[in-house]
């Protein structure tokens, strides 16, 4: 049972442009969300997270939205550069369990 | 401070045989973490400390799996008797209860490759 589900694997986005990248989850106890960057032969590098008693998260070109009724977050890159092709991933996380819950992964292209 | 450390990179090794990594997490931090991950998924949680105390470990520690983390500083993390489908990047992160956000930070990864 996947609980925390990305269903785009990959994504190609002009520089410059916006990249959004989503993230669902099923798991109603889930409060604390987290977006990594993974570049190849790397581990994850922390991005930005959320938790569930906001509704947005901004850190320089990165913003994270939730929508806790939909059980969705997105990630939106603006502008997107070269430099942010990798792979990003979505996880979850329940206050007082510590380990994550990772999603399967969005690769993003950013095409100069 | 230069992050979390994981030694080896890289390791292959015969099936059957018995492998050991290392990991350093970052020298404030309390909560050490191992993650597996395999091609095409995300990481999987295999088992977490904080301080020297394991409390939690995932039903994918099978029993030829075993985590210290003596002295609550570095850990290791052995594989007896592998098998081809141990195969996978194995993840060391670390996280401090001190801090109110919680990200955990991860290592570069030790790549497995049971031949």
């Amino acid at each position: 049972d996947q609980q925390v589900k990305q269903n785009s694997p990959s994504l190609s986005v002009q520089e410059g442009r916006i990249s959004i990248l989503n993230c669902d989850y099923t798991n109603s106890m889930f409060d604390y969300f987290l977006w990594y960057k993974k570049y190849p032969a790397e581990g994850p590098t922390f991005l930005i997270s959320i938790s569930s008693i906001k509704d947005k998260n901004e850190d320089g070109r990165f913003t994270v939205f939730l929508n806790k009724s939909a059980k969705h977050l997105s990630l939106h890159i603006v502008p997107s550069q070269p430099g942010d092709s990798a792979v990003y991933f979505c996880a979850a996380s329940v206050s007082g369990t510590y380990k994550y819950i990772f999603g399967t992964g969005t690769r993003l292209k950013v095409l100069a | 401070d230069t992050g979390v450390s994981q030694d080896p990179r890289h390791k292959i090794t015969k099936r059957g045989q018995n492998v050991t990594f290392r990991c350093d997490p970052i020298s404030e931090h309390n909560r050490l973490y191992w993650y597996r991950q395999t091609l095409g998924q995300g990481p999987e949680f295999l088992t977490y400390f904080q301080n020297e105390a394991q409390l939690e470990k995932s039903r994918l520690l099978s029993d030829r799996f075993s985590a210290e983390r003596p002295k609550g500083s570095f850990s290791t993390l052995e594989i007896q008797r592998t098998e081809q489908g141990d195969s996978a990047m194995y993840l060391c992160a670390s996280s401090s209860t001190r801090r109110h956000i919680t990200e955990a930070f991860f290592g570069q990864g030790t790549r497995l490759t049971v031949v």
